[in-house]
């Protein structure tokens, strides 16, 4: 069985400071994954997400992800916020194999980050 | 740990039938969604209800029609389906409050053949 942990449920931080949003998953077979973001009054949006290839993906507005096979961990990262990027956001696993091809997108907890002017 | 349910998990039906999913919530939260999960595994809202006898129509056009006469009760039904149907469908549920988090059921993986 696949999951998800995001370790803060909080995270506030200063304007232009960088942050870090952690996300941790455990599986048994070879995933995808994905940084998901809700602002605050809408819905989901999909921020980016880690197929294959380069264990490096960026988003269009400043985020970044980098998977790590071995620690397991898909963390979020931008350099410097700003008070738009205040929302909840969630890293998600879906299992890559063919055979499981079917299986459901598990969402981790969500992480609220609040960054104060 | 948060309840709210979808049912059924998995569903494989013909085209042309009448199908509802079920998505119920017991945290009293006023505020639902429908998310469709495309191939691209994107999520795409088709509704969402901000309270009994609200809905609205999502970001995606969608051919599914939904209900809300109770608060913790939020079906989706599709009158006739057909292939393009076929996707994940996930609901989801939070507070009224600004920035509570959202919580999402197990999904309904459904199949029209």
């Amino acid at each position: 069985a696949q999951s998800v942990t995001q370790l803060d449920s909080q995270v506030p931080v200063f304007e232009e400071a960088p942050v870090e949003l952690r996300c941790n998953y455990s599986s048994s077979v070879s995933v995808y994954l994905f940084w998901y973001v809700q602002y605050p009054n809408q819905g989901l949006q999909l921020l980016l997400k880690y197929l294959s290839g380069s264990t490096l993906v960026e988003s269009i507005n400043g985020f970044e992800a980098e998977f790590n096979k071995s620690q397991t961990s898909f963390h979020l990262r931008k350099p410097s916020v700003h008070i738009s990027d205040t929302a909840e956001y969630f890293c998600a696993v879906k299992s890559s194999t063919p055979e499981t091809s079917y299986d459901k997108v598990i969402f981790g907890p969500g992480t609220s980050l609040s960054v104060i002017p | 740990e948060a309840d709210i349910y979808q049912t059924p998990r998995y569903l494989v039906i013909g085209t042309g039938k009448k199908i509802t999913l079920e998505c119920s919530q017991t945290m009293g939260h006023d505020k639902m969604y429908w998310y469709q999960q495309d191939p691209g595994m994107e999520l795409h809202l088709i509704h969402y209800s901000y309270g009994v006898n609200s809905t609205e129509k999502g970001d995606l056009s969608s051919e599914s029609t939904v209900s809300r006469i109770r608060t913790e009760h939020f079906p989706l039904t599709l009158e006739s389906a057909r292939p393009s149907h076929t996707s994940q469908y996930l609901c989801a549920s939070r507070t009224g409050t600004t920035n509570e988090k959202l919580f999402f059921g197990s999904g309904t993986q459904l199949s029209v053949l």
